[in-house]
């Protein structure tokens, strides 16, 4: 069971550049989401989704664009890259069971824009 | 809307010693709340949660104990482990905006 999977682990882009950031699981989980982790300011959400071909923008939408048509696919792309976008990205999924919600995070993008 | 506040770091402990993290937190409606722990270069891990008040989440040596009264989940540990070095989110849910509301997370060092 890989769990969430994300790739690229490392990228460095150009101003202006566009990328996307994939981000799969194999968990069935209806709701997936991506964060940005930046110094001091813990993990802001960035777009969620509740099931496919459902999205919704979080708390820093701006400069990032998803689509959800598969159930275990989420990427997130960068539109035109700043160098306001590096950061750290977390993918995430979660389900509901009887503890509760639980929320599985990707190990990480790290990208830098020069 | 729901935040989550963290105490001030980094923190720097000798190793066995006691551990307190503290987190206290604001929220509509009745949030699950979690730690999550951030080894070097990794991504993030589940380290405990608890969902409903009173409940206490433990995990590898760690505790918190939800607590309504006071909103707070605090994360202990009786003896750090040079291993222990990493930083510690305190997050929330509430599944009303469908986010993890996060901390700004505290960098805890352990010396051997």
């Amino acid at each position: 069971n890989a769990g969430v999977t994300q790739t690229p682990k490392f990228q460095v882009l150009k101003t202006g550049q566009s990328m996307t950031l994939q981000c799969a699981q194999d968990m069935n989980h209806e709701y997936m989401s991506w964060y940005r982790q930046d110094p001091g300011m813990g993990l802001r959400l960035i777009h969620y989704s509740v099931g496919a071909g459902i999205t919704d923008q979080g708390e820093v939408p701006n400069g990032y664009n998803v689509s959800r048509s598969t159930t275990e696919d989420f990427p997130l792309r960068l539109l035109s890259a700043a160098p306001s976008q590096t950061s750290v990205y977390f993918c995430a999924s979660s389900r509901w069971d009887s503890s509760g919600n639980t929320i599985y995070f990707g190990e990480g993008s790290w990208l830098t824009v020069v | 809307g729901d935040s989550v506040t963290q105490m001030e770091g980094p923190v720097t402990l000798s190793e066995e010693a006691f551990l307190t993290i503290n987190c206290t937190y604001t929220a509509t409606g009745y949030p699950s709340l979690f730690w999550y722990v951030q080894y070097p270069g990794e991504g993030l891990q589940l380290l405990l949660k608890a969902t409903k008040a009173d409940d206490k989440g433990s995990n590898k040596g760690f505790e918190a104990t939800y607590r309504k009264e006071t909103t707070s989940f605090h994360l202990e540990k009786g003896s750090v482990q040079v291993s222990d070095s990493a930083v510690y989110f305190c997050a929330l849910w509430t599944g009303a905006n469908s986010k993890l509301t996060f901390g700004k997370g505290i960098t805890l060092s352990v010396r051997p």
